[in-house]
């Protein structure tokens, strides 16, 4: 099984910084790479798919970027709405999730 | 606008079988050429893929659960569902199903674009 290992678990930052949440595989996945953000009560809505495409309706501040076994989701200017869980998931081999990533407004 | 729309007991007594139903709304899944998916999340835990089903109803799980698990499609009402058999305490977590985009020319299943809202479901006796 591919493994899915998210950093930071947590992160606390104000309006307006860049964030970055990084993924790595235990394997090469390519760009077989997709992030979702869940906000509580909520079911996850996906953000980017194959690494680095927007999803339609995404605001354009996030972006993703990667390949092989490291992968980057970045908001360019954190926005009060953007408080959330974050999730990778890969579909390289089966389907598996990192651990999350919970991002927290100052 | 694509919607699915989970159904099913709120409450499950240890070994006894998990039954749900998402009923889609806005796609067919006989003619989609997406796959149809669970996925669970205890609570404030992550996420665990369960298993993945195509309109020609052939299905693919997650070998840690394949052995209790069961996906099938009811195209007359445009439903799939799932049996997750011999239930535990750990089995307990928010359910959710969603569509799983096919891409590409081999429609490699790929990412998760709609989801329904989740239900919850207890193990407990």
């Amino acid at each position: 099984d591919i493994q899915m290992t998210q950093s930071p678990s947590s992160l606390s930052a104000s309006v307006g910084d860049r964030v970055t949440i990084t993924c790595r595989a235990s394997q090469t996945i390519r760009t077989f790479l997709n992030w979702y953000q869940q906000k509580p009560g909520k079911a996850p809505n996906l953000l980017i798919y194959d690494a680095s495409s927007l999803q339609s309706g995404v605001p354009s501040r996030f972006s993703g970027s990667g390949s092989g076994t490291d992968f980057t989701l970045t908001i360019s200017s954190l926005q009060p709405e953007d408080s959330a869980t974050y999730f990778c998931q890969q579909s390289y081999s089966s389907l598996t999730f990192g651990g999350g990533t919970k991002v927290e407004i100052k | 606008q694509v919607q699915l729309q989970e159904s099913g007991p709120g409450l499950v007594k240890p070994s006894q079988t998990l039954s749900l139903t998402c009923t889609v709304s806005g796609d067919s899944i006989s003619s989609s050429s997406n796959y149809w998916s669970w996925i669970r999340q205890p609570a404030g835990k992550g996420l665990e893929w369960i298993g993945r089903i195509y309109t020609t109803g052939g299905t693919n799980y997650n070998p840690s659960l394949k052995s209790r698990v069961t996906i099938s499609l009811d195209t007359s009402k445009n439903q799939f569902s799932l049996n997750l058999n011999s239930v535990t305490a750990a089995d307990t977590a928010v359910y959710y199903c969603a569509r799983l985009r096919g891409v590409g020319r081999w429609l490699i299943p790929s990412y998760f674009d709609y989801w329904g809202q989740g239900t919850l479901v207890s193990v407990s006796s």
